[in-house]
């Protein structure tokens, strides 16, 4: 059964503290995998698409990686305006482009 | 970049009443739109998804349903609300070119 895990559930870093949040998943085929970040009260905003193992993309303070069986966000010298929670889905070889499996999220908390 | 509107942002309704749920998008055409669910503290989840007009295709069983009655235009419904309706949907759209699933601002439900 496919599927996706992120760990840790919340994350509380303080301002400047660099840390990563891990996503494992299982799929049959991997057609991409999506980082989202999301905000309370909104829709996840699109961070990156990860296609094959050893990819990496750079967004300001974040790194997402890609390996066989896990991606890693790496957030470099978090500030305050980065706490969300952050929202890793796959996107199956098989299914259909918008047919994402989501994990449950991390919360990260970034205190000044 | 596509920009997706949903309306209401925010509901409450009683059990037993009806429900509309808009989303439209702007900036493409021919996409693919979704419809999901999030229960508060956990992932998405995929209720409905089209790739054209009249074009359904339900991924559980449940209360709603969807229709398109325009290319840019996708509605979630139900003629019966249950307390388990309640959540935050979120309508997204995505197309094989750019391979990019991007996500509305959500409606609220509350069924009371």
């Amino acid at each position: 059964e496919d599927q996706v895990t992120q760990s840790p559930e919340a994350l509380r870093l303080q301002e400047g503290e660099s840390s990563s949040l891990n996503c494992s998943y299982t799929v049959s085929g991997l057609r991409g995998l999506f980082w989202y970040r999301q905000d309370p009260g909104k829709g996840p905003e699109f961070l990156f698409t990860l296609y094959s193992a050893g990819e990496e993309k750079e967004k300001e303070r974040l790194k997402a990686t890609l390996t066989k069986k896990e991606s890693f966000l790496h957030i470099t010298a978090p500030k305050p305006e980065d706490s969300a929670t952050y929202l890793c889905a796959v996107q199956p070889i098989y299914n259909q482009g918008g047919k994402l499996i989501f994990g449950q999220g991390t919360e990260l908390s970034v205190k000044p | 970049s596509q920009t997706i509107h949903q309306w209401p942002a925010t509901l409450v309704q009683p059990v037993g009443s009806p429900l509309s749920l808009e989303c439209t998008v702007e900036g493409t055409s021919n996409p693919n739109l979704y419809w999901y669910r999030q229960a508060a503290g956990r992932g998405l989840q995929l209720l409905f998804y089209s790739v054209g007009i009249g074009q359904i295709s339900s991924e559980v069983p449940q209360n709603l349903s969807a229709s398109r009655p325009q290319d840019r235009q996708f509605i979630l419904s139900s003629k019966k609300l249950l307390l388990s309706d309640s959540g935050f949907y979120l309508c997204a759209s995505h197309r094989d070119s750019g391979n990019t699933i991007y996500f509305g601002e959500g409606s609220w439900l509350t069924v009371v």
